[in-house]
């Protein structure tokens, strides 16, 4: 059970040009999110979704795309990098009762170190 | 807009004793408040989760104490060790699957 997988671990990009993140989780979870964490500023939610088909906005989300065609998969895509795209970047799984009351917990990836030049 | 505030930023402490690290948060409607450990250069783990119902959870030497009311939470580390030694996290969650991090408390553990 490898839990949530992101590759690449280290990404060196100069500005204006395109990547892709790649995230994958195993566990089945119904939920996944993205986050970039940076010095004094702490985790962010940049995009998250609540299942295959939907995602929706987090509190930074300005020059990320998402796209969630499979339950195990949430690439994050860079359109455009900038140098403040610069940060450490995690995905993260979770899942709730059949009800959709208590969340029972979030599973996060080991990250993703992006550097833009 | 949710506030997450860990107090203190940076403690370090003698091998052997107790300690509590605290997170307070604005806005009491959340649905759950979990901490997570962060080792240098590494992601998140999931140390405690408590429900928005529930006071309190325990995991061996870790307790994790909820107070919605007054928008706080500890989380006590008994006999603490070295291997104890990582930046600890407080997370609240806020409908929709969105996680509001405060900054994290980074401890010491000295030998």
């Amino acid at each position: 059970n490898a839990g949530v997988t992101q590759t690449p671990k280290f990404q060196v990009l100069k500005t204006g040009q395109s990547m892709t993140l790649q995230c994958a989780q195993d566990m089945n979870h119904e939920y996944m999110s993205w986050y970039r964490q940076d010095p004094g500023m702490g985790l962010r939610l940049i995009h998250y979704s609540v299942g295959a088909g939907i995602t929706d906005q987090g509190e930074v989300p300005n020059g990320y795309n998402v796209s969630r065609s499979t339950t195990e998969d949430f690439p994050l895509r860079l359109l455009s990098a900038a140098p403040s795209q610069t940060s450490v970047y995690f995905c993260a799984s979770s899942y709730s009762d059949t009800t959709g009351g208590l969340n029972y917990g979030y599973t996060f990836g080991s990250g993703t170190r992006l550097t833009v030049v | 807009k949710q506030e997450v505030t860990q107090i203190p930023a940076a403690l370090s402490v003698p091998e052997g004793e107790n300690l509590v690290l605290n997170c307070s948060f604005t806005d009491s409607a959340i649905y759950n408040l979990q901490w997570f450990r962060q080792d240098p250069g590494k992601g998140l783990t999931s140390l405690l989760l408590i429900q928005s119902s529930q006071r309190e959870q325990t995991s061996g030497r870790l307790n994790a104490s909820l107070d919605k009311s007054s928008g706080r939470s500890t989380l006590y580390i008994a006999a603490s060790q070295p291997g104890d030694s990582a930046t600890y996290l407080c997370a609240v969650q806020q409908g929709a699957q969105k996680l509001v991090f405060g900054q994290g408390t980074r401890l010491t553990i000295n030998p």
